[in-house]
């Protein structure tokens, strides 16, 4: 197994662009989590889908983030227009059944704004 | 609710030495809990975790980890340390019941060994 993918690795953008982060998770994982994680506030969960669907956005930072799960293989995280505030490493996790086995997570995406 | 603390953000260690990075947790109901270790520019990676069974956890790389369910603990130990096991280390639980599959992290601690 690839294990979680992420693209891209690294992406560098200035202010008020889009910016789309794209997660292929496990093969068979029915959760998927996104996460970022800066040296202020650590690691946050900023939504998670179970089955495809959405069920808690409460860690969105605001209406500028959303993220979409079309399928069971894929899902993005955008934000528009990004801030220099934004910068970060954003993670995406898939788990499967209730999660008792642990996350696996991808190698993550910095994020540069500027 | 649950919540996570990780009692230091940093350890030094000098190679092949002992040591301990201490979790403890808050939580009403009967929880998973996890340890991670973020090796530098990588994601986190599940270390062990303990569901239930014997209170003494083995995981990857000589780490083990001991659940005490009066104090609320779940401290990470290795005998001997190396070089490659410097990282970040992350403490994290979630309810062992319900649809809530949302990990609760501690802050981190930074585990430095020197040479």
């Amino acid at each position: 197994d690839a294990g979680v993918i992420q693209s891209p690795r690294h992406e560098v953008t200035e202010m008020g662009q889009e910016v789309t982060l794209r997660c292929k998770p496990i093969s068979g994982h029915n959760s998927l989590f996104w996460y970022r994680q800066t040296m202020m506030r650590g690691l946050e969960l900023l939504i998670y889908f179970n089955n495809n669907v959405p069920i808690d956005d409460s860690g969105m930072p605001e209406d500028r983030f959303s993220a979409k799960m079309p399928n069971a293989s894929f899902s993005t995280l955008k934000i528009q227009p990004s801030e220099p505030r934004d910068s970060a490493v954003y993670f995406c996790a898939s788990s499967s059944g209730q999660g008792a086995r642990g996350y696996t997570f991808g190698s993550g995406t910095r994020l540069t704004v500027v | 609710a649950q919540s996570v603390t990780q009692l230091d953000s940093q350890v030094p260690v000098f190679e092949e030495a002992p040591v301990e990075l201490r979790c403890n947790y808050s939580s009403s109901v009967s929880v998973y809990l996890f340890w991670y270790v973020q090796y530098p520019n990588q994601g986190l990676q599940l270390l062990l975790k303990y569901l239930s069974g014997s209170t003494l956890v083995k995981g990857i790389n000589g780490f083990e980890a001991e659940f005490n369910k009066s104090q609320t603990s779940f401290h990470l130990r290795k005998p001997s340390v190396h070089i490659s096991d410097t990282a970040e280390y992350f403490c994290a639980v979630r309810p062992n019941a319900g649809n809530n599959r949302k990990l609760i992290w501690g802050l981190g601690t930074s585990l430095a060994v020197n040479p």
